[in-house]
């Protein structure tokens, strides 16, 4: 059973418009929250992180949002860009129970953002 | 070179054949992984080294083999290999994992494995 769903395959956005990626998660010993973003033929690259003991983290046009009760995080990207245009896989990790290398994958959901 | 590197980028092998792939990282990390991406599937970890040390093998069939010599190097020996092996086999590094930790990781690009 899946422990970190992206249940939104793809997404397409406007240019200059608000990009909301969605993802859930299941096991509640997962403390450390992790945003990557990967274009084809290249490998995932880290874009932002959040602890659980934070409800919002913000690096430039990127901010991440963590709802530990309902066990859901979200990227919000403003404003998008053509060239924020790739699969975006959300991951989390246990820093206690559980082995601290185990990033858990989502399957990514693909952003399209048009001009 | 910069990062994580890995090589080959792209490999074509029989079921038969052995081969390895190799991953380099130039940040200076001491935790190395290797995952693997089926289509439509999320990346799978298979094996993580901390300070040249194995602490986590996923159940992965004995015929990925990996070795890690330091902490900057880190190989996936393959041999007999069967076509749903068939993936992108990406290496990543992070800093090492301890009780501050964990850390983001970073990725190489990966290397394209068809098993024919």
């Amino acid at each position: 059973d899946q422990q970190v769903k992206q249940n939104s395959p793809s997404l397409s956005v406007q240019e200059g418009r608000i990009s909301i990626l969605n993802c859930d998660y299941t096991n509640s010993m997962f403390d450390y929250f992790l945003w990557y973003k990967k274009y084809p033929a290249e490998g995932p690259t880290f874009l932002i992180s959040i602890s659980s003991i934070k409800d919002k983290n913000e690096d430039g046009r990127f901010t991440v949002f963590l709802n530990k009760s309902a066990k859901h995080l979200s990227l919000h990207i403003v404003p998008s860009q053509p060239g924020d245009s790739a699969v975006y896989f959300c991951a989390a990790s246990a820093r206690y129970g559980g082995s601290q290398g185990n990033l858990i994958f989502g399957k990514g959901t693909k952003l399209s953002v048009k001009p | 070179e910069t990062g994580v590197t890995q090589t080959p980028r792209h490999l074509v092998m029989g079921m038969t054949n052995k081969k390895s792939l190799k991953c380099e990282q130039h940040l200076g990390h001491n935790a190395m992984y290797w995952y693997k991406q089926s289509a439509k599937k999320p990346l799978e970890l298979m094996f993580v080294y901390n300070f040249k040390e194995q602490t986590e093998n996923n159940s992965v069939p004995s015929r990925f083999s990996p070795e890690c010599p330091n902490s900057s190097h880190l190989f996936l020996h393959l041999h007999t290999l069967q076509p749903e092996d068939s993936a992108l086999y990406l290496c990543a590094s992070s800093h090492a994992l301890n009780d501050r930790g964990p850390y983001e990781q970073y990725f190489g690009p990966g290397t394209r494995l068809t098993v024919t």
